[in-house]
């Protein structure tokens, strides 16, 4: 069974920073694309990031490029996002998802909650 | 970009009717097409991918047609575990996957 478990939500102040964490069973790892999704309160679904099977390709939405760091580690089949200077508008449920093939999202994690308040 | 656009935004209908839910792309998607449902308190849940493709353990009742640029997902008889959120996603063209904004199936 296809298990993602998220973790590192906090609350946090604007500009700060915050690593999130996924650790990943069920699969092999290594062999999928990950993606980071996140729903602001009330709101839809925003893609964050993904990042190919080997970690050597990453992507980012426009509204989070040049803040927040995608990675993982396949020998520990975690993934990662790293959050910094963190805006009241980052505050969401933040996903992680198996991207199949690199297209849908067929698993889901049950998100972390950030939450950018002073 | 890609802008993903559902309706309508809110749908009531009554349990054992059929629901018929729209996504429509910007532009072509071809057949790059998938239906998500979401409850509250949970995560999302794929329905369907490649436009039609019921994903493992979802019930017939879920179909889903179009291609192109106009979508559909359509609930043949509602059951009370279908009040939910659903949304549509294409990954035609991405960066960035782009997801439509959601119709709230309700009672």
């Amino acid at each position: 069974e296809v298990r993602l478990v998220e973790s590192g939500g906090d609350l946090v102040q604007p500009g700060g920073s915050l690593r999130l964490s996924c650790a990943a069973s069920g699969f092999t790892f290594s062999s999928f694309a990950m993606s980071w999704v996140r729903q602001a309160p009330g709101k839809g679904l925003e893609w964050v990031s993904t990042i190919s099977g080997t970690g050597g390709t990453t992507y980012y939405g426009d509204s989070v490029q040049g803040r927040i760091a995608v990675s993982r580690d396949n020998s520990k089949k975690i993934l990662y996002l790293q959050m910094n200077n963190l805006r009241v508008e980052d505050s969401a449920i933040y996903y992680c998802a198996r991207a199949y093939r690199s297209d849908w999202f067929d698993s889901w994690g049950q998100g972390a909650q950030v939450t950018v308040s002073s | 970009e890609i802008v993903m656009t559902q309706s309508p935004v809110t749908l009531s209908v009554s349990p054992g009717e059929r629901a018929t839910l729209s996504c429509r792309a910007s532009q072509s998607v071809a057949s790059n097409l998938a239906w998500y449902q979401q409850k509250p308190g949970q995560a999302p849940r794929l329905l369907i991918y490649d436009a039609f493709t019921r994903a493992t353990g979802v019930p017939a009742r879920f179909s889903g047609s179009g291609s192109g640029t106009e979508f559909t997902l359509t609930i043949s008889s509602l059951e009370s575990e279908d009040f939910a959120v659903y949304y549509c996603q294409q990954y035609h063209k991405w960066p960035p996957y782009s997801f439509g904004q959601g119709t709230r199936l309700e009672i």
